[in-house]
């Protein structure tokens, strides 16, 4: 599975927009992007996923470089609640996968009021 | 609710005293699997579940069994916990873990071995 790299940590006032980008340059072509986020010590969750086209559902939205070698999460209206860490996971599907998520350090998102 | 859930939430044992920690899940999901994060490694896989009956090792596995003999129950047992096995651990599950699909993840369980 291709490496990310993500930015360490980043600010976002409440209300506006959280836009978290994402490195992958060495993405193939049958990789998919994955977004989860970890509010403090819970269970890691799911926020979205694409392989080429943007993508978006009822907590963000992803934008994929028509390259595919970056992309960016979108929170739309940033609340306190959105505080957590953020992962990007960039992972082959397909019979042969074990399932296995890496995750890397993600990018902690601290949003103030 | 379709959810995750993990048993128990935390727990404090000693060196060498056997130990279960329960996953169940409720979505009749085929694959299920188990992390464990520790302060600066991350998460990472211990072992993992394609279906019911069959397990597989993940990055971790030393010191850890697990079982499938239902597929909404994927227990994961210490046979003789050590405290490097004092960590945060998730329990997850998805419909097919081939599938460009969601995984879900259970709460939690912080565990410390004395």
């Amino acid at each position: 599975d291709a490496k990310t790299t993500q930015p360490t940590s980043m600010d976002c006032a409440e209300g506006r927009a959280a836009n978290l980008p994402c490195n992958h340059s060495t993405i193939s072509g049958n990789e998919y992007v994955y977004w989860y986020r970890q509010i403090h010590s819970q269970g890691p969750q799911y926020i979205i996923h694409g392989l080429k086209n943007n993508e978006t559902n009822e907590m963000a939205s992803l934008i994929i470089t028509e390259d595919r070698k970056s992309s960016t999460l979108i929170l739309p209206h940033a609340t306190l609640r959105d505080t957590a860490v953020y992962y990007c996971i960039v992972r082959v599907e397909g019979s042969s996968n074990t399932g296995k998520l890496i995750f890397g350090q993600g990018t902690t998102l601290q949003v103030k009021p | 609710e379709a959810q995750v859930t993990q048993n128990p939430r935390y727990l404090i044992t000693v060196t060498g005293k056997k130990l279960t920690v329960t996953c169940s899940q409720n979505m009749n999901h085929e694959y299920m699997s188990w992390y464990r994060q520790d302060p600066g490694l991350g998460l990472r896989q211990i072992y993992y579940s394609m279906n019911v009956e069959v397990t597989d090792k993940g990055d971790v596995p030393e010191g850890y069994k697990v079982s499938r003999k239902e597929k909404r129950n994927f227990p994961l047992i210490l046979e003789s916990p050590s405290p490097n096995q004092t960590s945060l651990y998730f329990c997850a599950s998805s419909l097919l873990p081939g599938g460009a699909l969601e995984q879900f993840f259970g709460p939690g369980t912080r565990l410390t071995v004395l």
